[in-house]
């Protein structure tokens, strides 16, 4: 079955930076674009970018251009995600999903999140 | 615009029917994606496209779409349908996904 797993919950202080992986099982890894997505407390989602698993293309929301990195590793089928320059404003849980490209491009699969706390 | 809006809080009797709505331009061409999230759980996809379902999506939760909205019907809503509802759509592009405000449904 498709899994999506993430790492654990990371506690930063203002200014570092952190890096949240995204293992995939169950399913070609290559074949798929990985999204990540992020949720502040009380919030809602918030979208950050993409990777395609395949080719390694990125696309990142303006917001985050300049502070978040995607990449992957295919021989470990596992996406990254590094946002850098944390403020407390980046606290929140951060979601890798999977996203259908016979699916109308839905986000099928999901990771479970990882908290990532940013207090000094 | 590259905004999806949403209604933040609807509520429904146990068994009545309940419409949630999303409004935004890009739905003028492109399909909305439907999302369910629990407190403290990730989000599940529960409608895709036209009016898709998963598997193991009970046949309760319908999709449709009208101009620049889409909606998600939930036909004799359950108390295990409370929960935070989010629509997800994508820009011209193809390069941006947007997400709604999410609306919290409760089911009274």
């Amino acid at each position: 079955q498709v899994q999506l797993v993430q790492s654990g919950a990371e506690v930063k202080k203002p200014g570092a930076s952190v890096k949240v992986s995204c293992k995939a099982s169950g399913y070609t890894f290559i074949n798929y674009v990985i999204h990540w997505v992020r949720q502040a407390p009380g919030q809602s989602l918030e979208w950050m970018g993409w990777i395609n698993a395949g080719n390694g293309n990125t696309y990142c929301s303006r917001k985050f251009q300049g502070r978040v990195t995607i990449n992957r590793d295919t021989s470990a089928s596992t996406a990254y995600m590094e946002l850098s320059s944390l403020r407390s404003e980046d606290t929140a849980v951060y979601y890798c999903a999977r996203e259908d490209h016979l699916g109308e491009l839905s986000f099928d699969y999901w990771g479970q999140g990882t908290l990532v706390t940013v207090s000094s | 615009s590259s905004e999806l809006t949403q209604d933040p809080a609807v509520s429904v009797a146990l068994g009545q029917t309940v419409r949630i709505t999303c409004q935004g331009d890009s739905l003028r061409s492109y399909y909305a994606s439907w999302y369910q999230q629990k407190p403290g759980q990730a989000p599940v996809l529960v409608i895709y496209g036209k009016s898709y379902r998963p598997s193991g999506i009970p046949d309760r939760f319908s999709g449709s779409s009208s101009g620049n909205t889409a909606s998600l019907t939930i036909t004799g809503a359950q108390a295990e349908d409370e929960a935070d509802y989010y629509c997800k759509s994508r820009d011209s592009s193809g390069n941006l996904r947007l997400f709604g405000g999410g609306t919290r449904l409760t089911v009274l």
